[in-house]
């Protein structure tokens, strides 16, 4: 039962560059979530979707693009890096309607130079 | 917009006391859950306990347990036996009953002495 899988774990990039981060799950979960962790900041959240080919803005969606194509899998697009975008990216998942809390992947630590 | 409120950015305690981590939150929602989460060195999230809002009893989990004041929307931890595996960061989160979004707060670092 491998839950929410992320990769890469670690990612250097250079400003202006691309990059897809991956997440993918396997417990047939609707709701998917990415958040960025920042020190003193929490978790913030920046885009969700509550199916394939269902997704919405977050609080901090700016440079960044998702999309749902299967219930499995929920990649985060960073179209064009900048240093603002260090950070530590995480992945979840949950069922619908239940108030189960989120299931987190890993979490991928990125540094943007 | 729901908020979530940590007021104590680090918390202290030692091996085999309790310690109580504080979390308000503010919504207008009255079918809702509430969690907090852990955060150890290794950055895996885990679940340490749920609560829901139409539930009046504290929710428990072996040493950790919460006070849920639903009146004066405040939901705390109470950690008993702290261990030194304790340590890490803990975040509260709100969840309104039917969506999808997790609101977090900004999460409280604990330390466990000797």
């Amino acid at each position: 039962n491998a839950g929410v899988t992320q990769t890469p774990k670690f990612q250097v990039l250079k400003t202006g560059q691309s990059m897809t981060l991956q997440c993918a799950q396997d417990m047939n979960h609707e709701y998917m979530s990415w958040y960025r962790q920042d020190p003193g900041m929490g978790l913030r959240l920046i885009h969700y979707s509550v199916g394939a080919g269902i997704t919405d803005q977050g609080e901090v969606p700016n440079g960044y693009n998702v999309s749902r194509s299967t219930t499995e899998d929920f990649p985060l697009r960073l179209l064009s890096a900048a240093p603002s975008q260090t950070s530590v990216y995480f992945c979840a998942s949950s069922r619908p309607g239940t108030g189960d809390g989120y299931t987190f992947g890993s979490g991928t630590r990125l540094t943007v130079v | 917009a729901q908020t979530v409120t940590q007021s104590q950015p680090e918390m202290s305690v030692q091996e085999a006391e309790t310690v109580t981590l504080s979390c308000t939150y503010d919504t207008s929602e009255s079918d809702y859950y509430l969690f907090w989460y852990k955060q150890p060195p290794s950055r895996q999230m885990i679940l340490v306990i749920r609560q829901e809002a139409y539930k009046q009893q504290n929710a428990t989990e072996n040493r950790f347990s919460v006070n849920f004041q639903k009146a004066a929307k405040s939901f705390s931890l109470k950690i008993s036996d702290s261990q030194l595996g304790d340590a890490a960061m803990y975040f509260c989160a709100y969840r309104a009953g039917t969506a999808s979004k997790l609101t977090f707060g900004t999460g409280t670092r604990l330390q466990v002495t000797l």
